[in-house]
């Protein structure tokens, strides 16, 4: 299985301002998701992004609030832009873990960021 | 579109006791079913799955979940918890477009 990580882990921000998340995976795959996890919430995906192509925003998140870059099958950031409290949340980024002839694959997790926006 | 119900927020059992986690779905297709668990602080960890075939399936840590197609439901089951099992669990389906719709989540306490 993909093995995930994110940086930063956690972090404190001003509102109006913007933090890029990272998310670096140690083996390459297609798909990649970023998801947003709100406090006491479940997991709400915001988009899919893979790697050559512009990344597909789920029904409320638009790319000037939440831009994604894609640049390699390793790497992938989200940005939350002009940030205001109503962000502050966990935000986890998913590979797809494809085995050849499966159909239905699971995905794998990082182990998030947390936002606080002040 | 799918959906996830977990009809339960927050279940608390005793250490040593059963348990078991409730979930119903909503797809118009065969689904792809998943169990995940996350701990305080931590990321998600894939407790189990299911694609097809066998519909009671085996996962980590003693977990295990029955497909039940007519009554749309992936209830997760433990026969014995541990006070390491005191975390919270999604409930997850799946679509051939990959996307994954998580329900609600269940907190599960375990007390001594």
């Amino acid at each position: 299985s993909a093995v995930i990580s994110q940086k930063p882990s956690r972090d404190i921000c001003q509102r109006g301002t913007s933090l890029t998340i990272q998310c670096q995976v140690d083996s390459q795959v297609t798909m990649m998701f970023w998801y947003r996890q709100q406090p006491g919430q479940s997991l709400t995906l915001i988009a899919t992004a893979n790697q050559g192509s512009e990344a597909t925003y789920e029904s409320g998140f638009v790319i000037d609030k939440f831009p994604i870059s894609r640049p390699n099958l390793t790497f992938s950031t989200l940005t939350v832009s002009n940030m205001s409290p109503e962000d502050s949340s966990i935000y986890l980024c998913s590979v797809e873990d494809l085995e050849p002839g499966l159909v239905g694959n699971e995905q794998f997790f990082g182990p998030g960021t947390r936002l606080t926006v002040l | 579109a799918q959906s996830v119900t977990q009809p339960d927020i927050h279940i608390t059992v005793s250490e040593g006791a059963s348990l078991e986690l409730r979930c119903n779905y909503s797809y118009g297709a065969t689904p792809y079913l998943f169990w995940y668990v996350q701990s305080p602080g931590q990321g998600l960890q894939l407790l189990l799955k299911y694609f097809s075939g066998d519909t009671l399936v085996q996962g980590i840590k003693g977990f295990e979940a029955e497909f039940k197609r007519s009554q749309s439901s992936f209830n997760l089951r433990k026969p014995s918890v541990h006070w390491s099992d005191a975390a919270e669990y999604f409930c997850a389906v799946g679509a051939r477009d990959y996307k994954l719709s998580f329900g609600a989540g269940t907190t599960v306490t375990v007390r001594a």
